[in-house]
């Protein structure tokens, strides 16, 4: 199957910083990308879609102007969380499709302190 | 607006016993339904899907499901378990129109097999 890389798996950061997570499709190109978010003992939820030279589509109550995303290539989507707090602290997964499956990262256990 | 219920949050299990996970969805539309499987540490990985066609939609590692239309279920079964398959199982749905690639999961349910 496909293959999605998330970097880094883990990242500690200072409240006040901001973190940015890569989400890289290694065998194809993915002109949509999305990112979620899952709480502990909780489910995925679907934050944004990422939209290859566009600007990305944010769910209801995700905060854009927090949770920056760029989509540069056909290849490449980054989550920025700016001005880290605590309460971001997270697992944060991103997916791709191809041939209608949707292919997942391993996920970045963001925690800050 | 969407939404997936999963029945169990926690099942424990012995090996050979047989499995089966409840999974709801609440949409109007027609939509397309997966089962996926989270091993400790690892990704999420796709156990089965449902397009169209025959509801028993069989996966990998002897799973499968059954779309059942007038109950808007789509519960996941084994007939007989293996310590492997402790796991977390996350049941999902996207609309067939729109922005297919979207996909609201349930909350997920935590699988126990124990030797």
């Amino acid at each position: 199957g496909a293959v999605v890389s998330q970097h880094p798996s883990r990242v500690i950061c200072k409240s006040g910083t901001s973190v940015k997570i890569e989400c890289r499709s290694l065998d194809f190109q993915a002109t949509t990308m999305f990112w979620y978010r899952q709480f502990p003992k909780q489910s995925l939820m679907l934050m944004a879609t990422s939209n290859e030279g566009s600007k990305a589509t944010y769910e209801q109550g995700v905060e854009k102007d927090k949770f920056l995303i760029n989509h540069a290539s056909l290849t490449l989507s980054t989550l920025t969380v700016t001005s880290a707090h605590p309460e971001d602290s997270s697992f944060y997964i991103c997916s791709a499709r191809a041939r209608q499956e949707a292919f997942f990262g391993q996920g970045t256990r963001l925690t800050v302190v | 607006a969407q939404s997936v219920s999963q029945h169990n949050h926690h099942v424990i299990l012995s090996e050979a016993a047989s499995l089966e996970l409840g999974c709801n969805y609440s949409y109007g539309g027609t939509v397309n339904l997966f089962w996926y499987v989270q091993y400790p540490g690892q990704h999420l990985q796709l156990l089965l899907k449902y397009f169209s066609g025959d509801p028993l939609v069989k996966g990998i590692k002897g799973f499968e499901a059954e779309f059942i239309k007038s109950k808007f279920s789509f519960n996941l079964r084994k007939p007989s378990v293996q310590w492997s398959d402790t796991a977390e199982y996350f049941c999902a749905v996207n609309a067939r129109s729109g922005n297919t690639g979207k996909l609201i999961f349930g909350q997920g349910t935590t699988l126990q097999v124990k030797p």
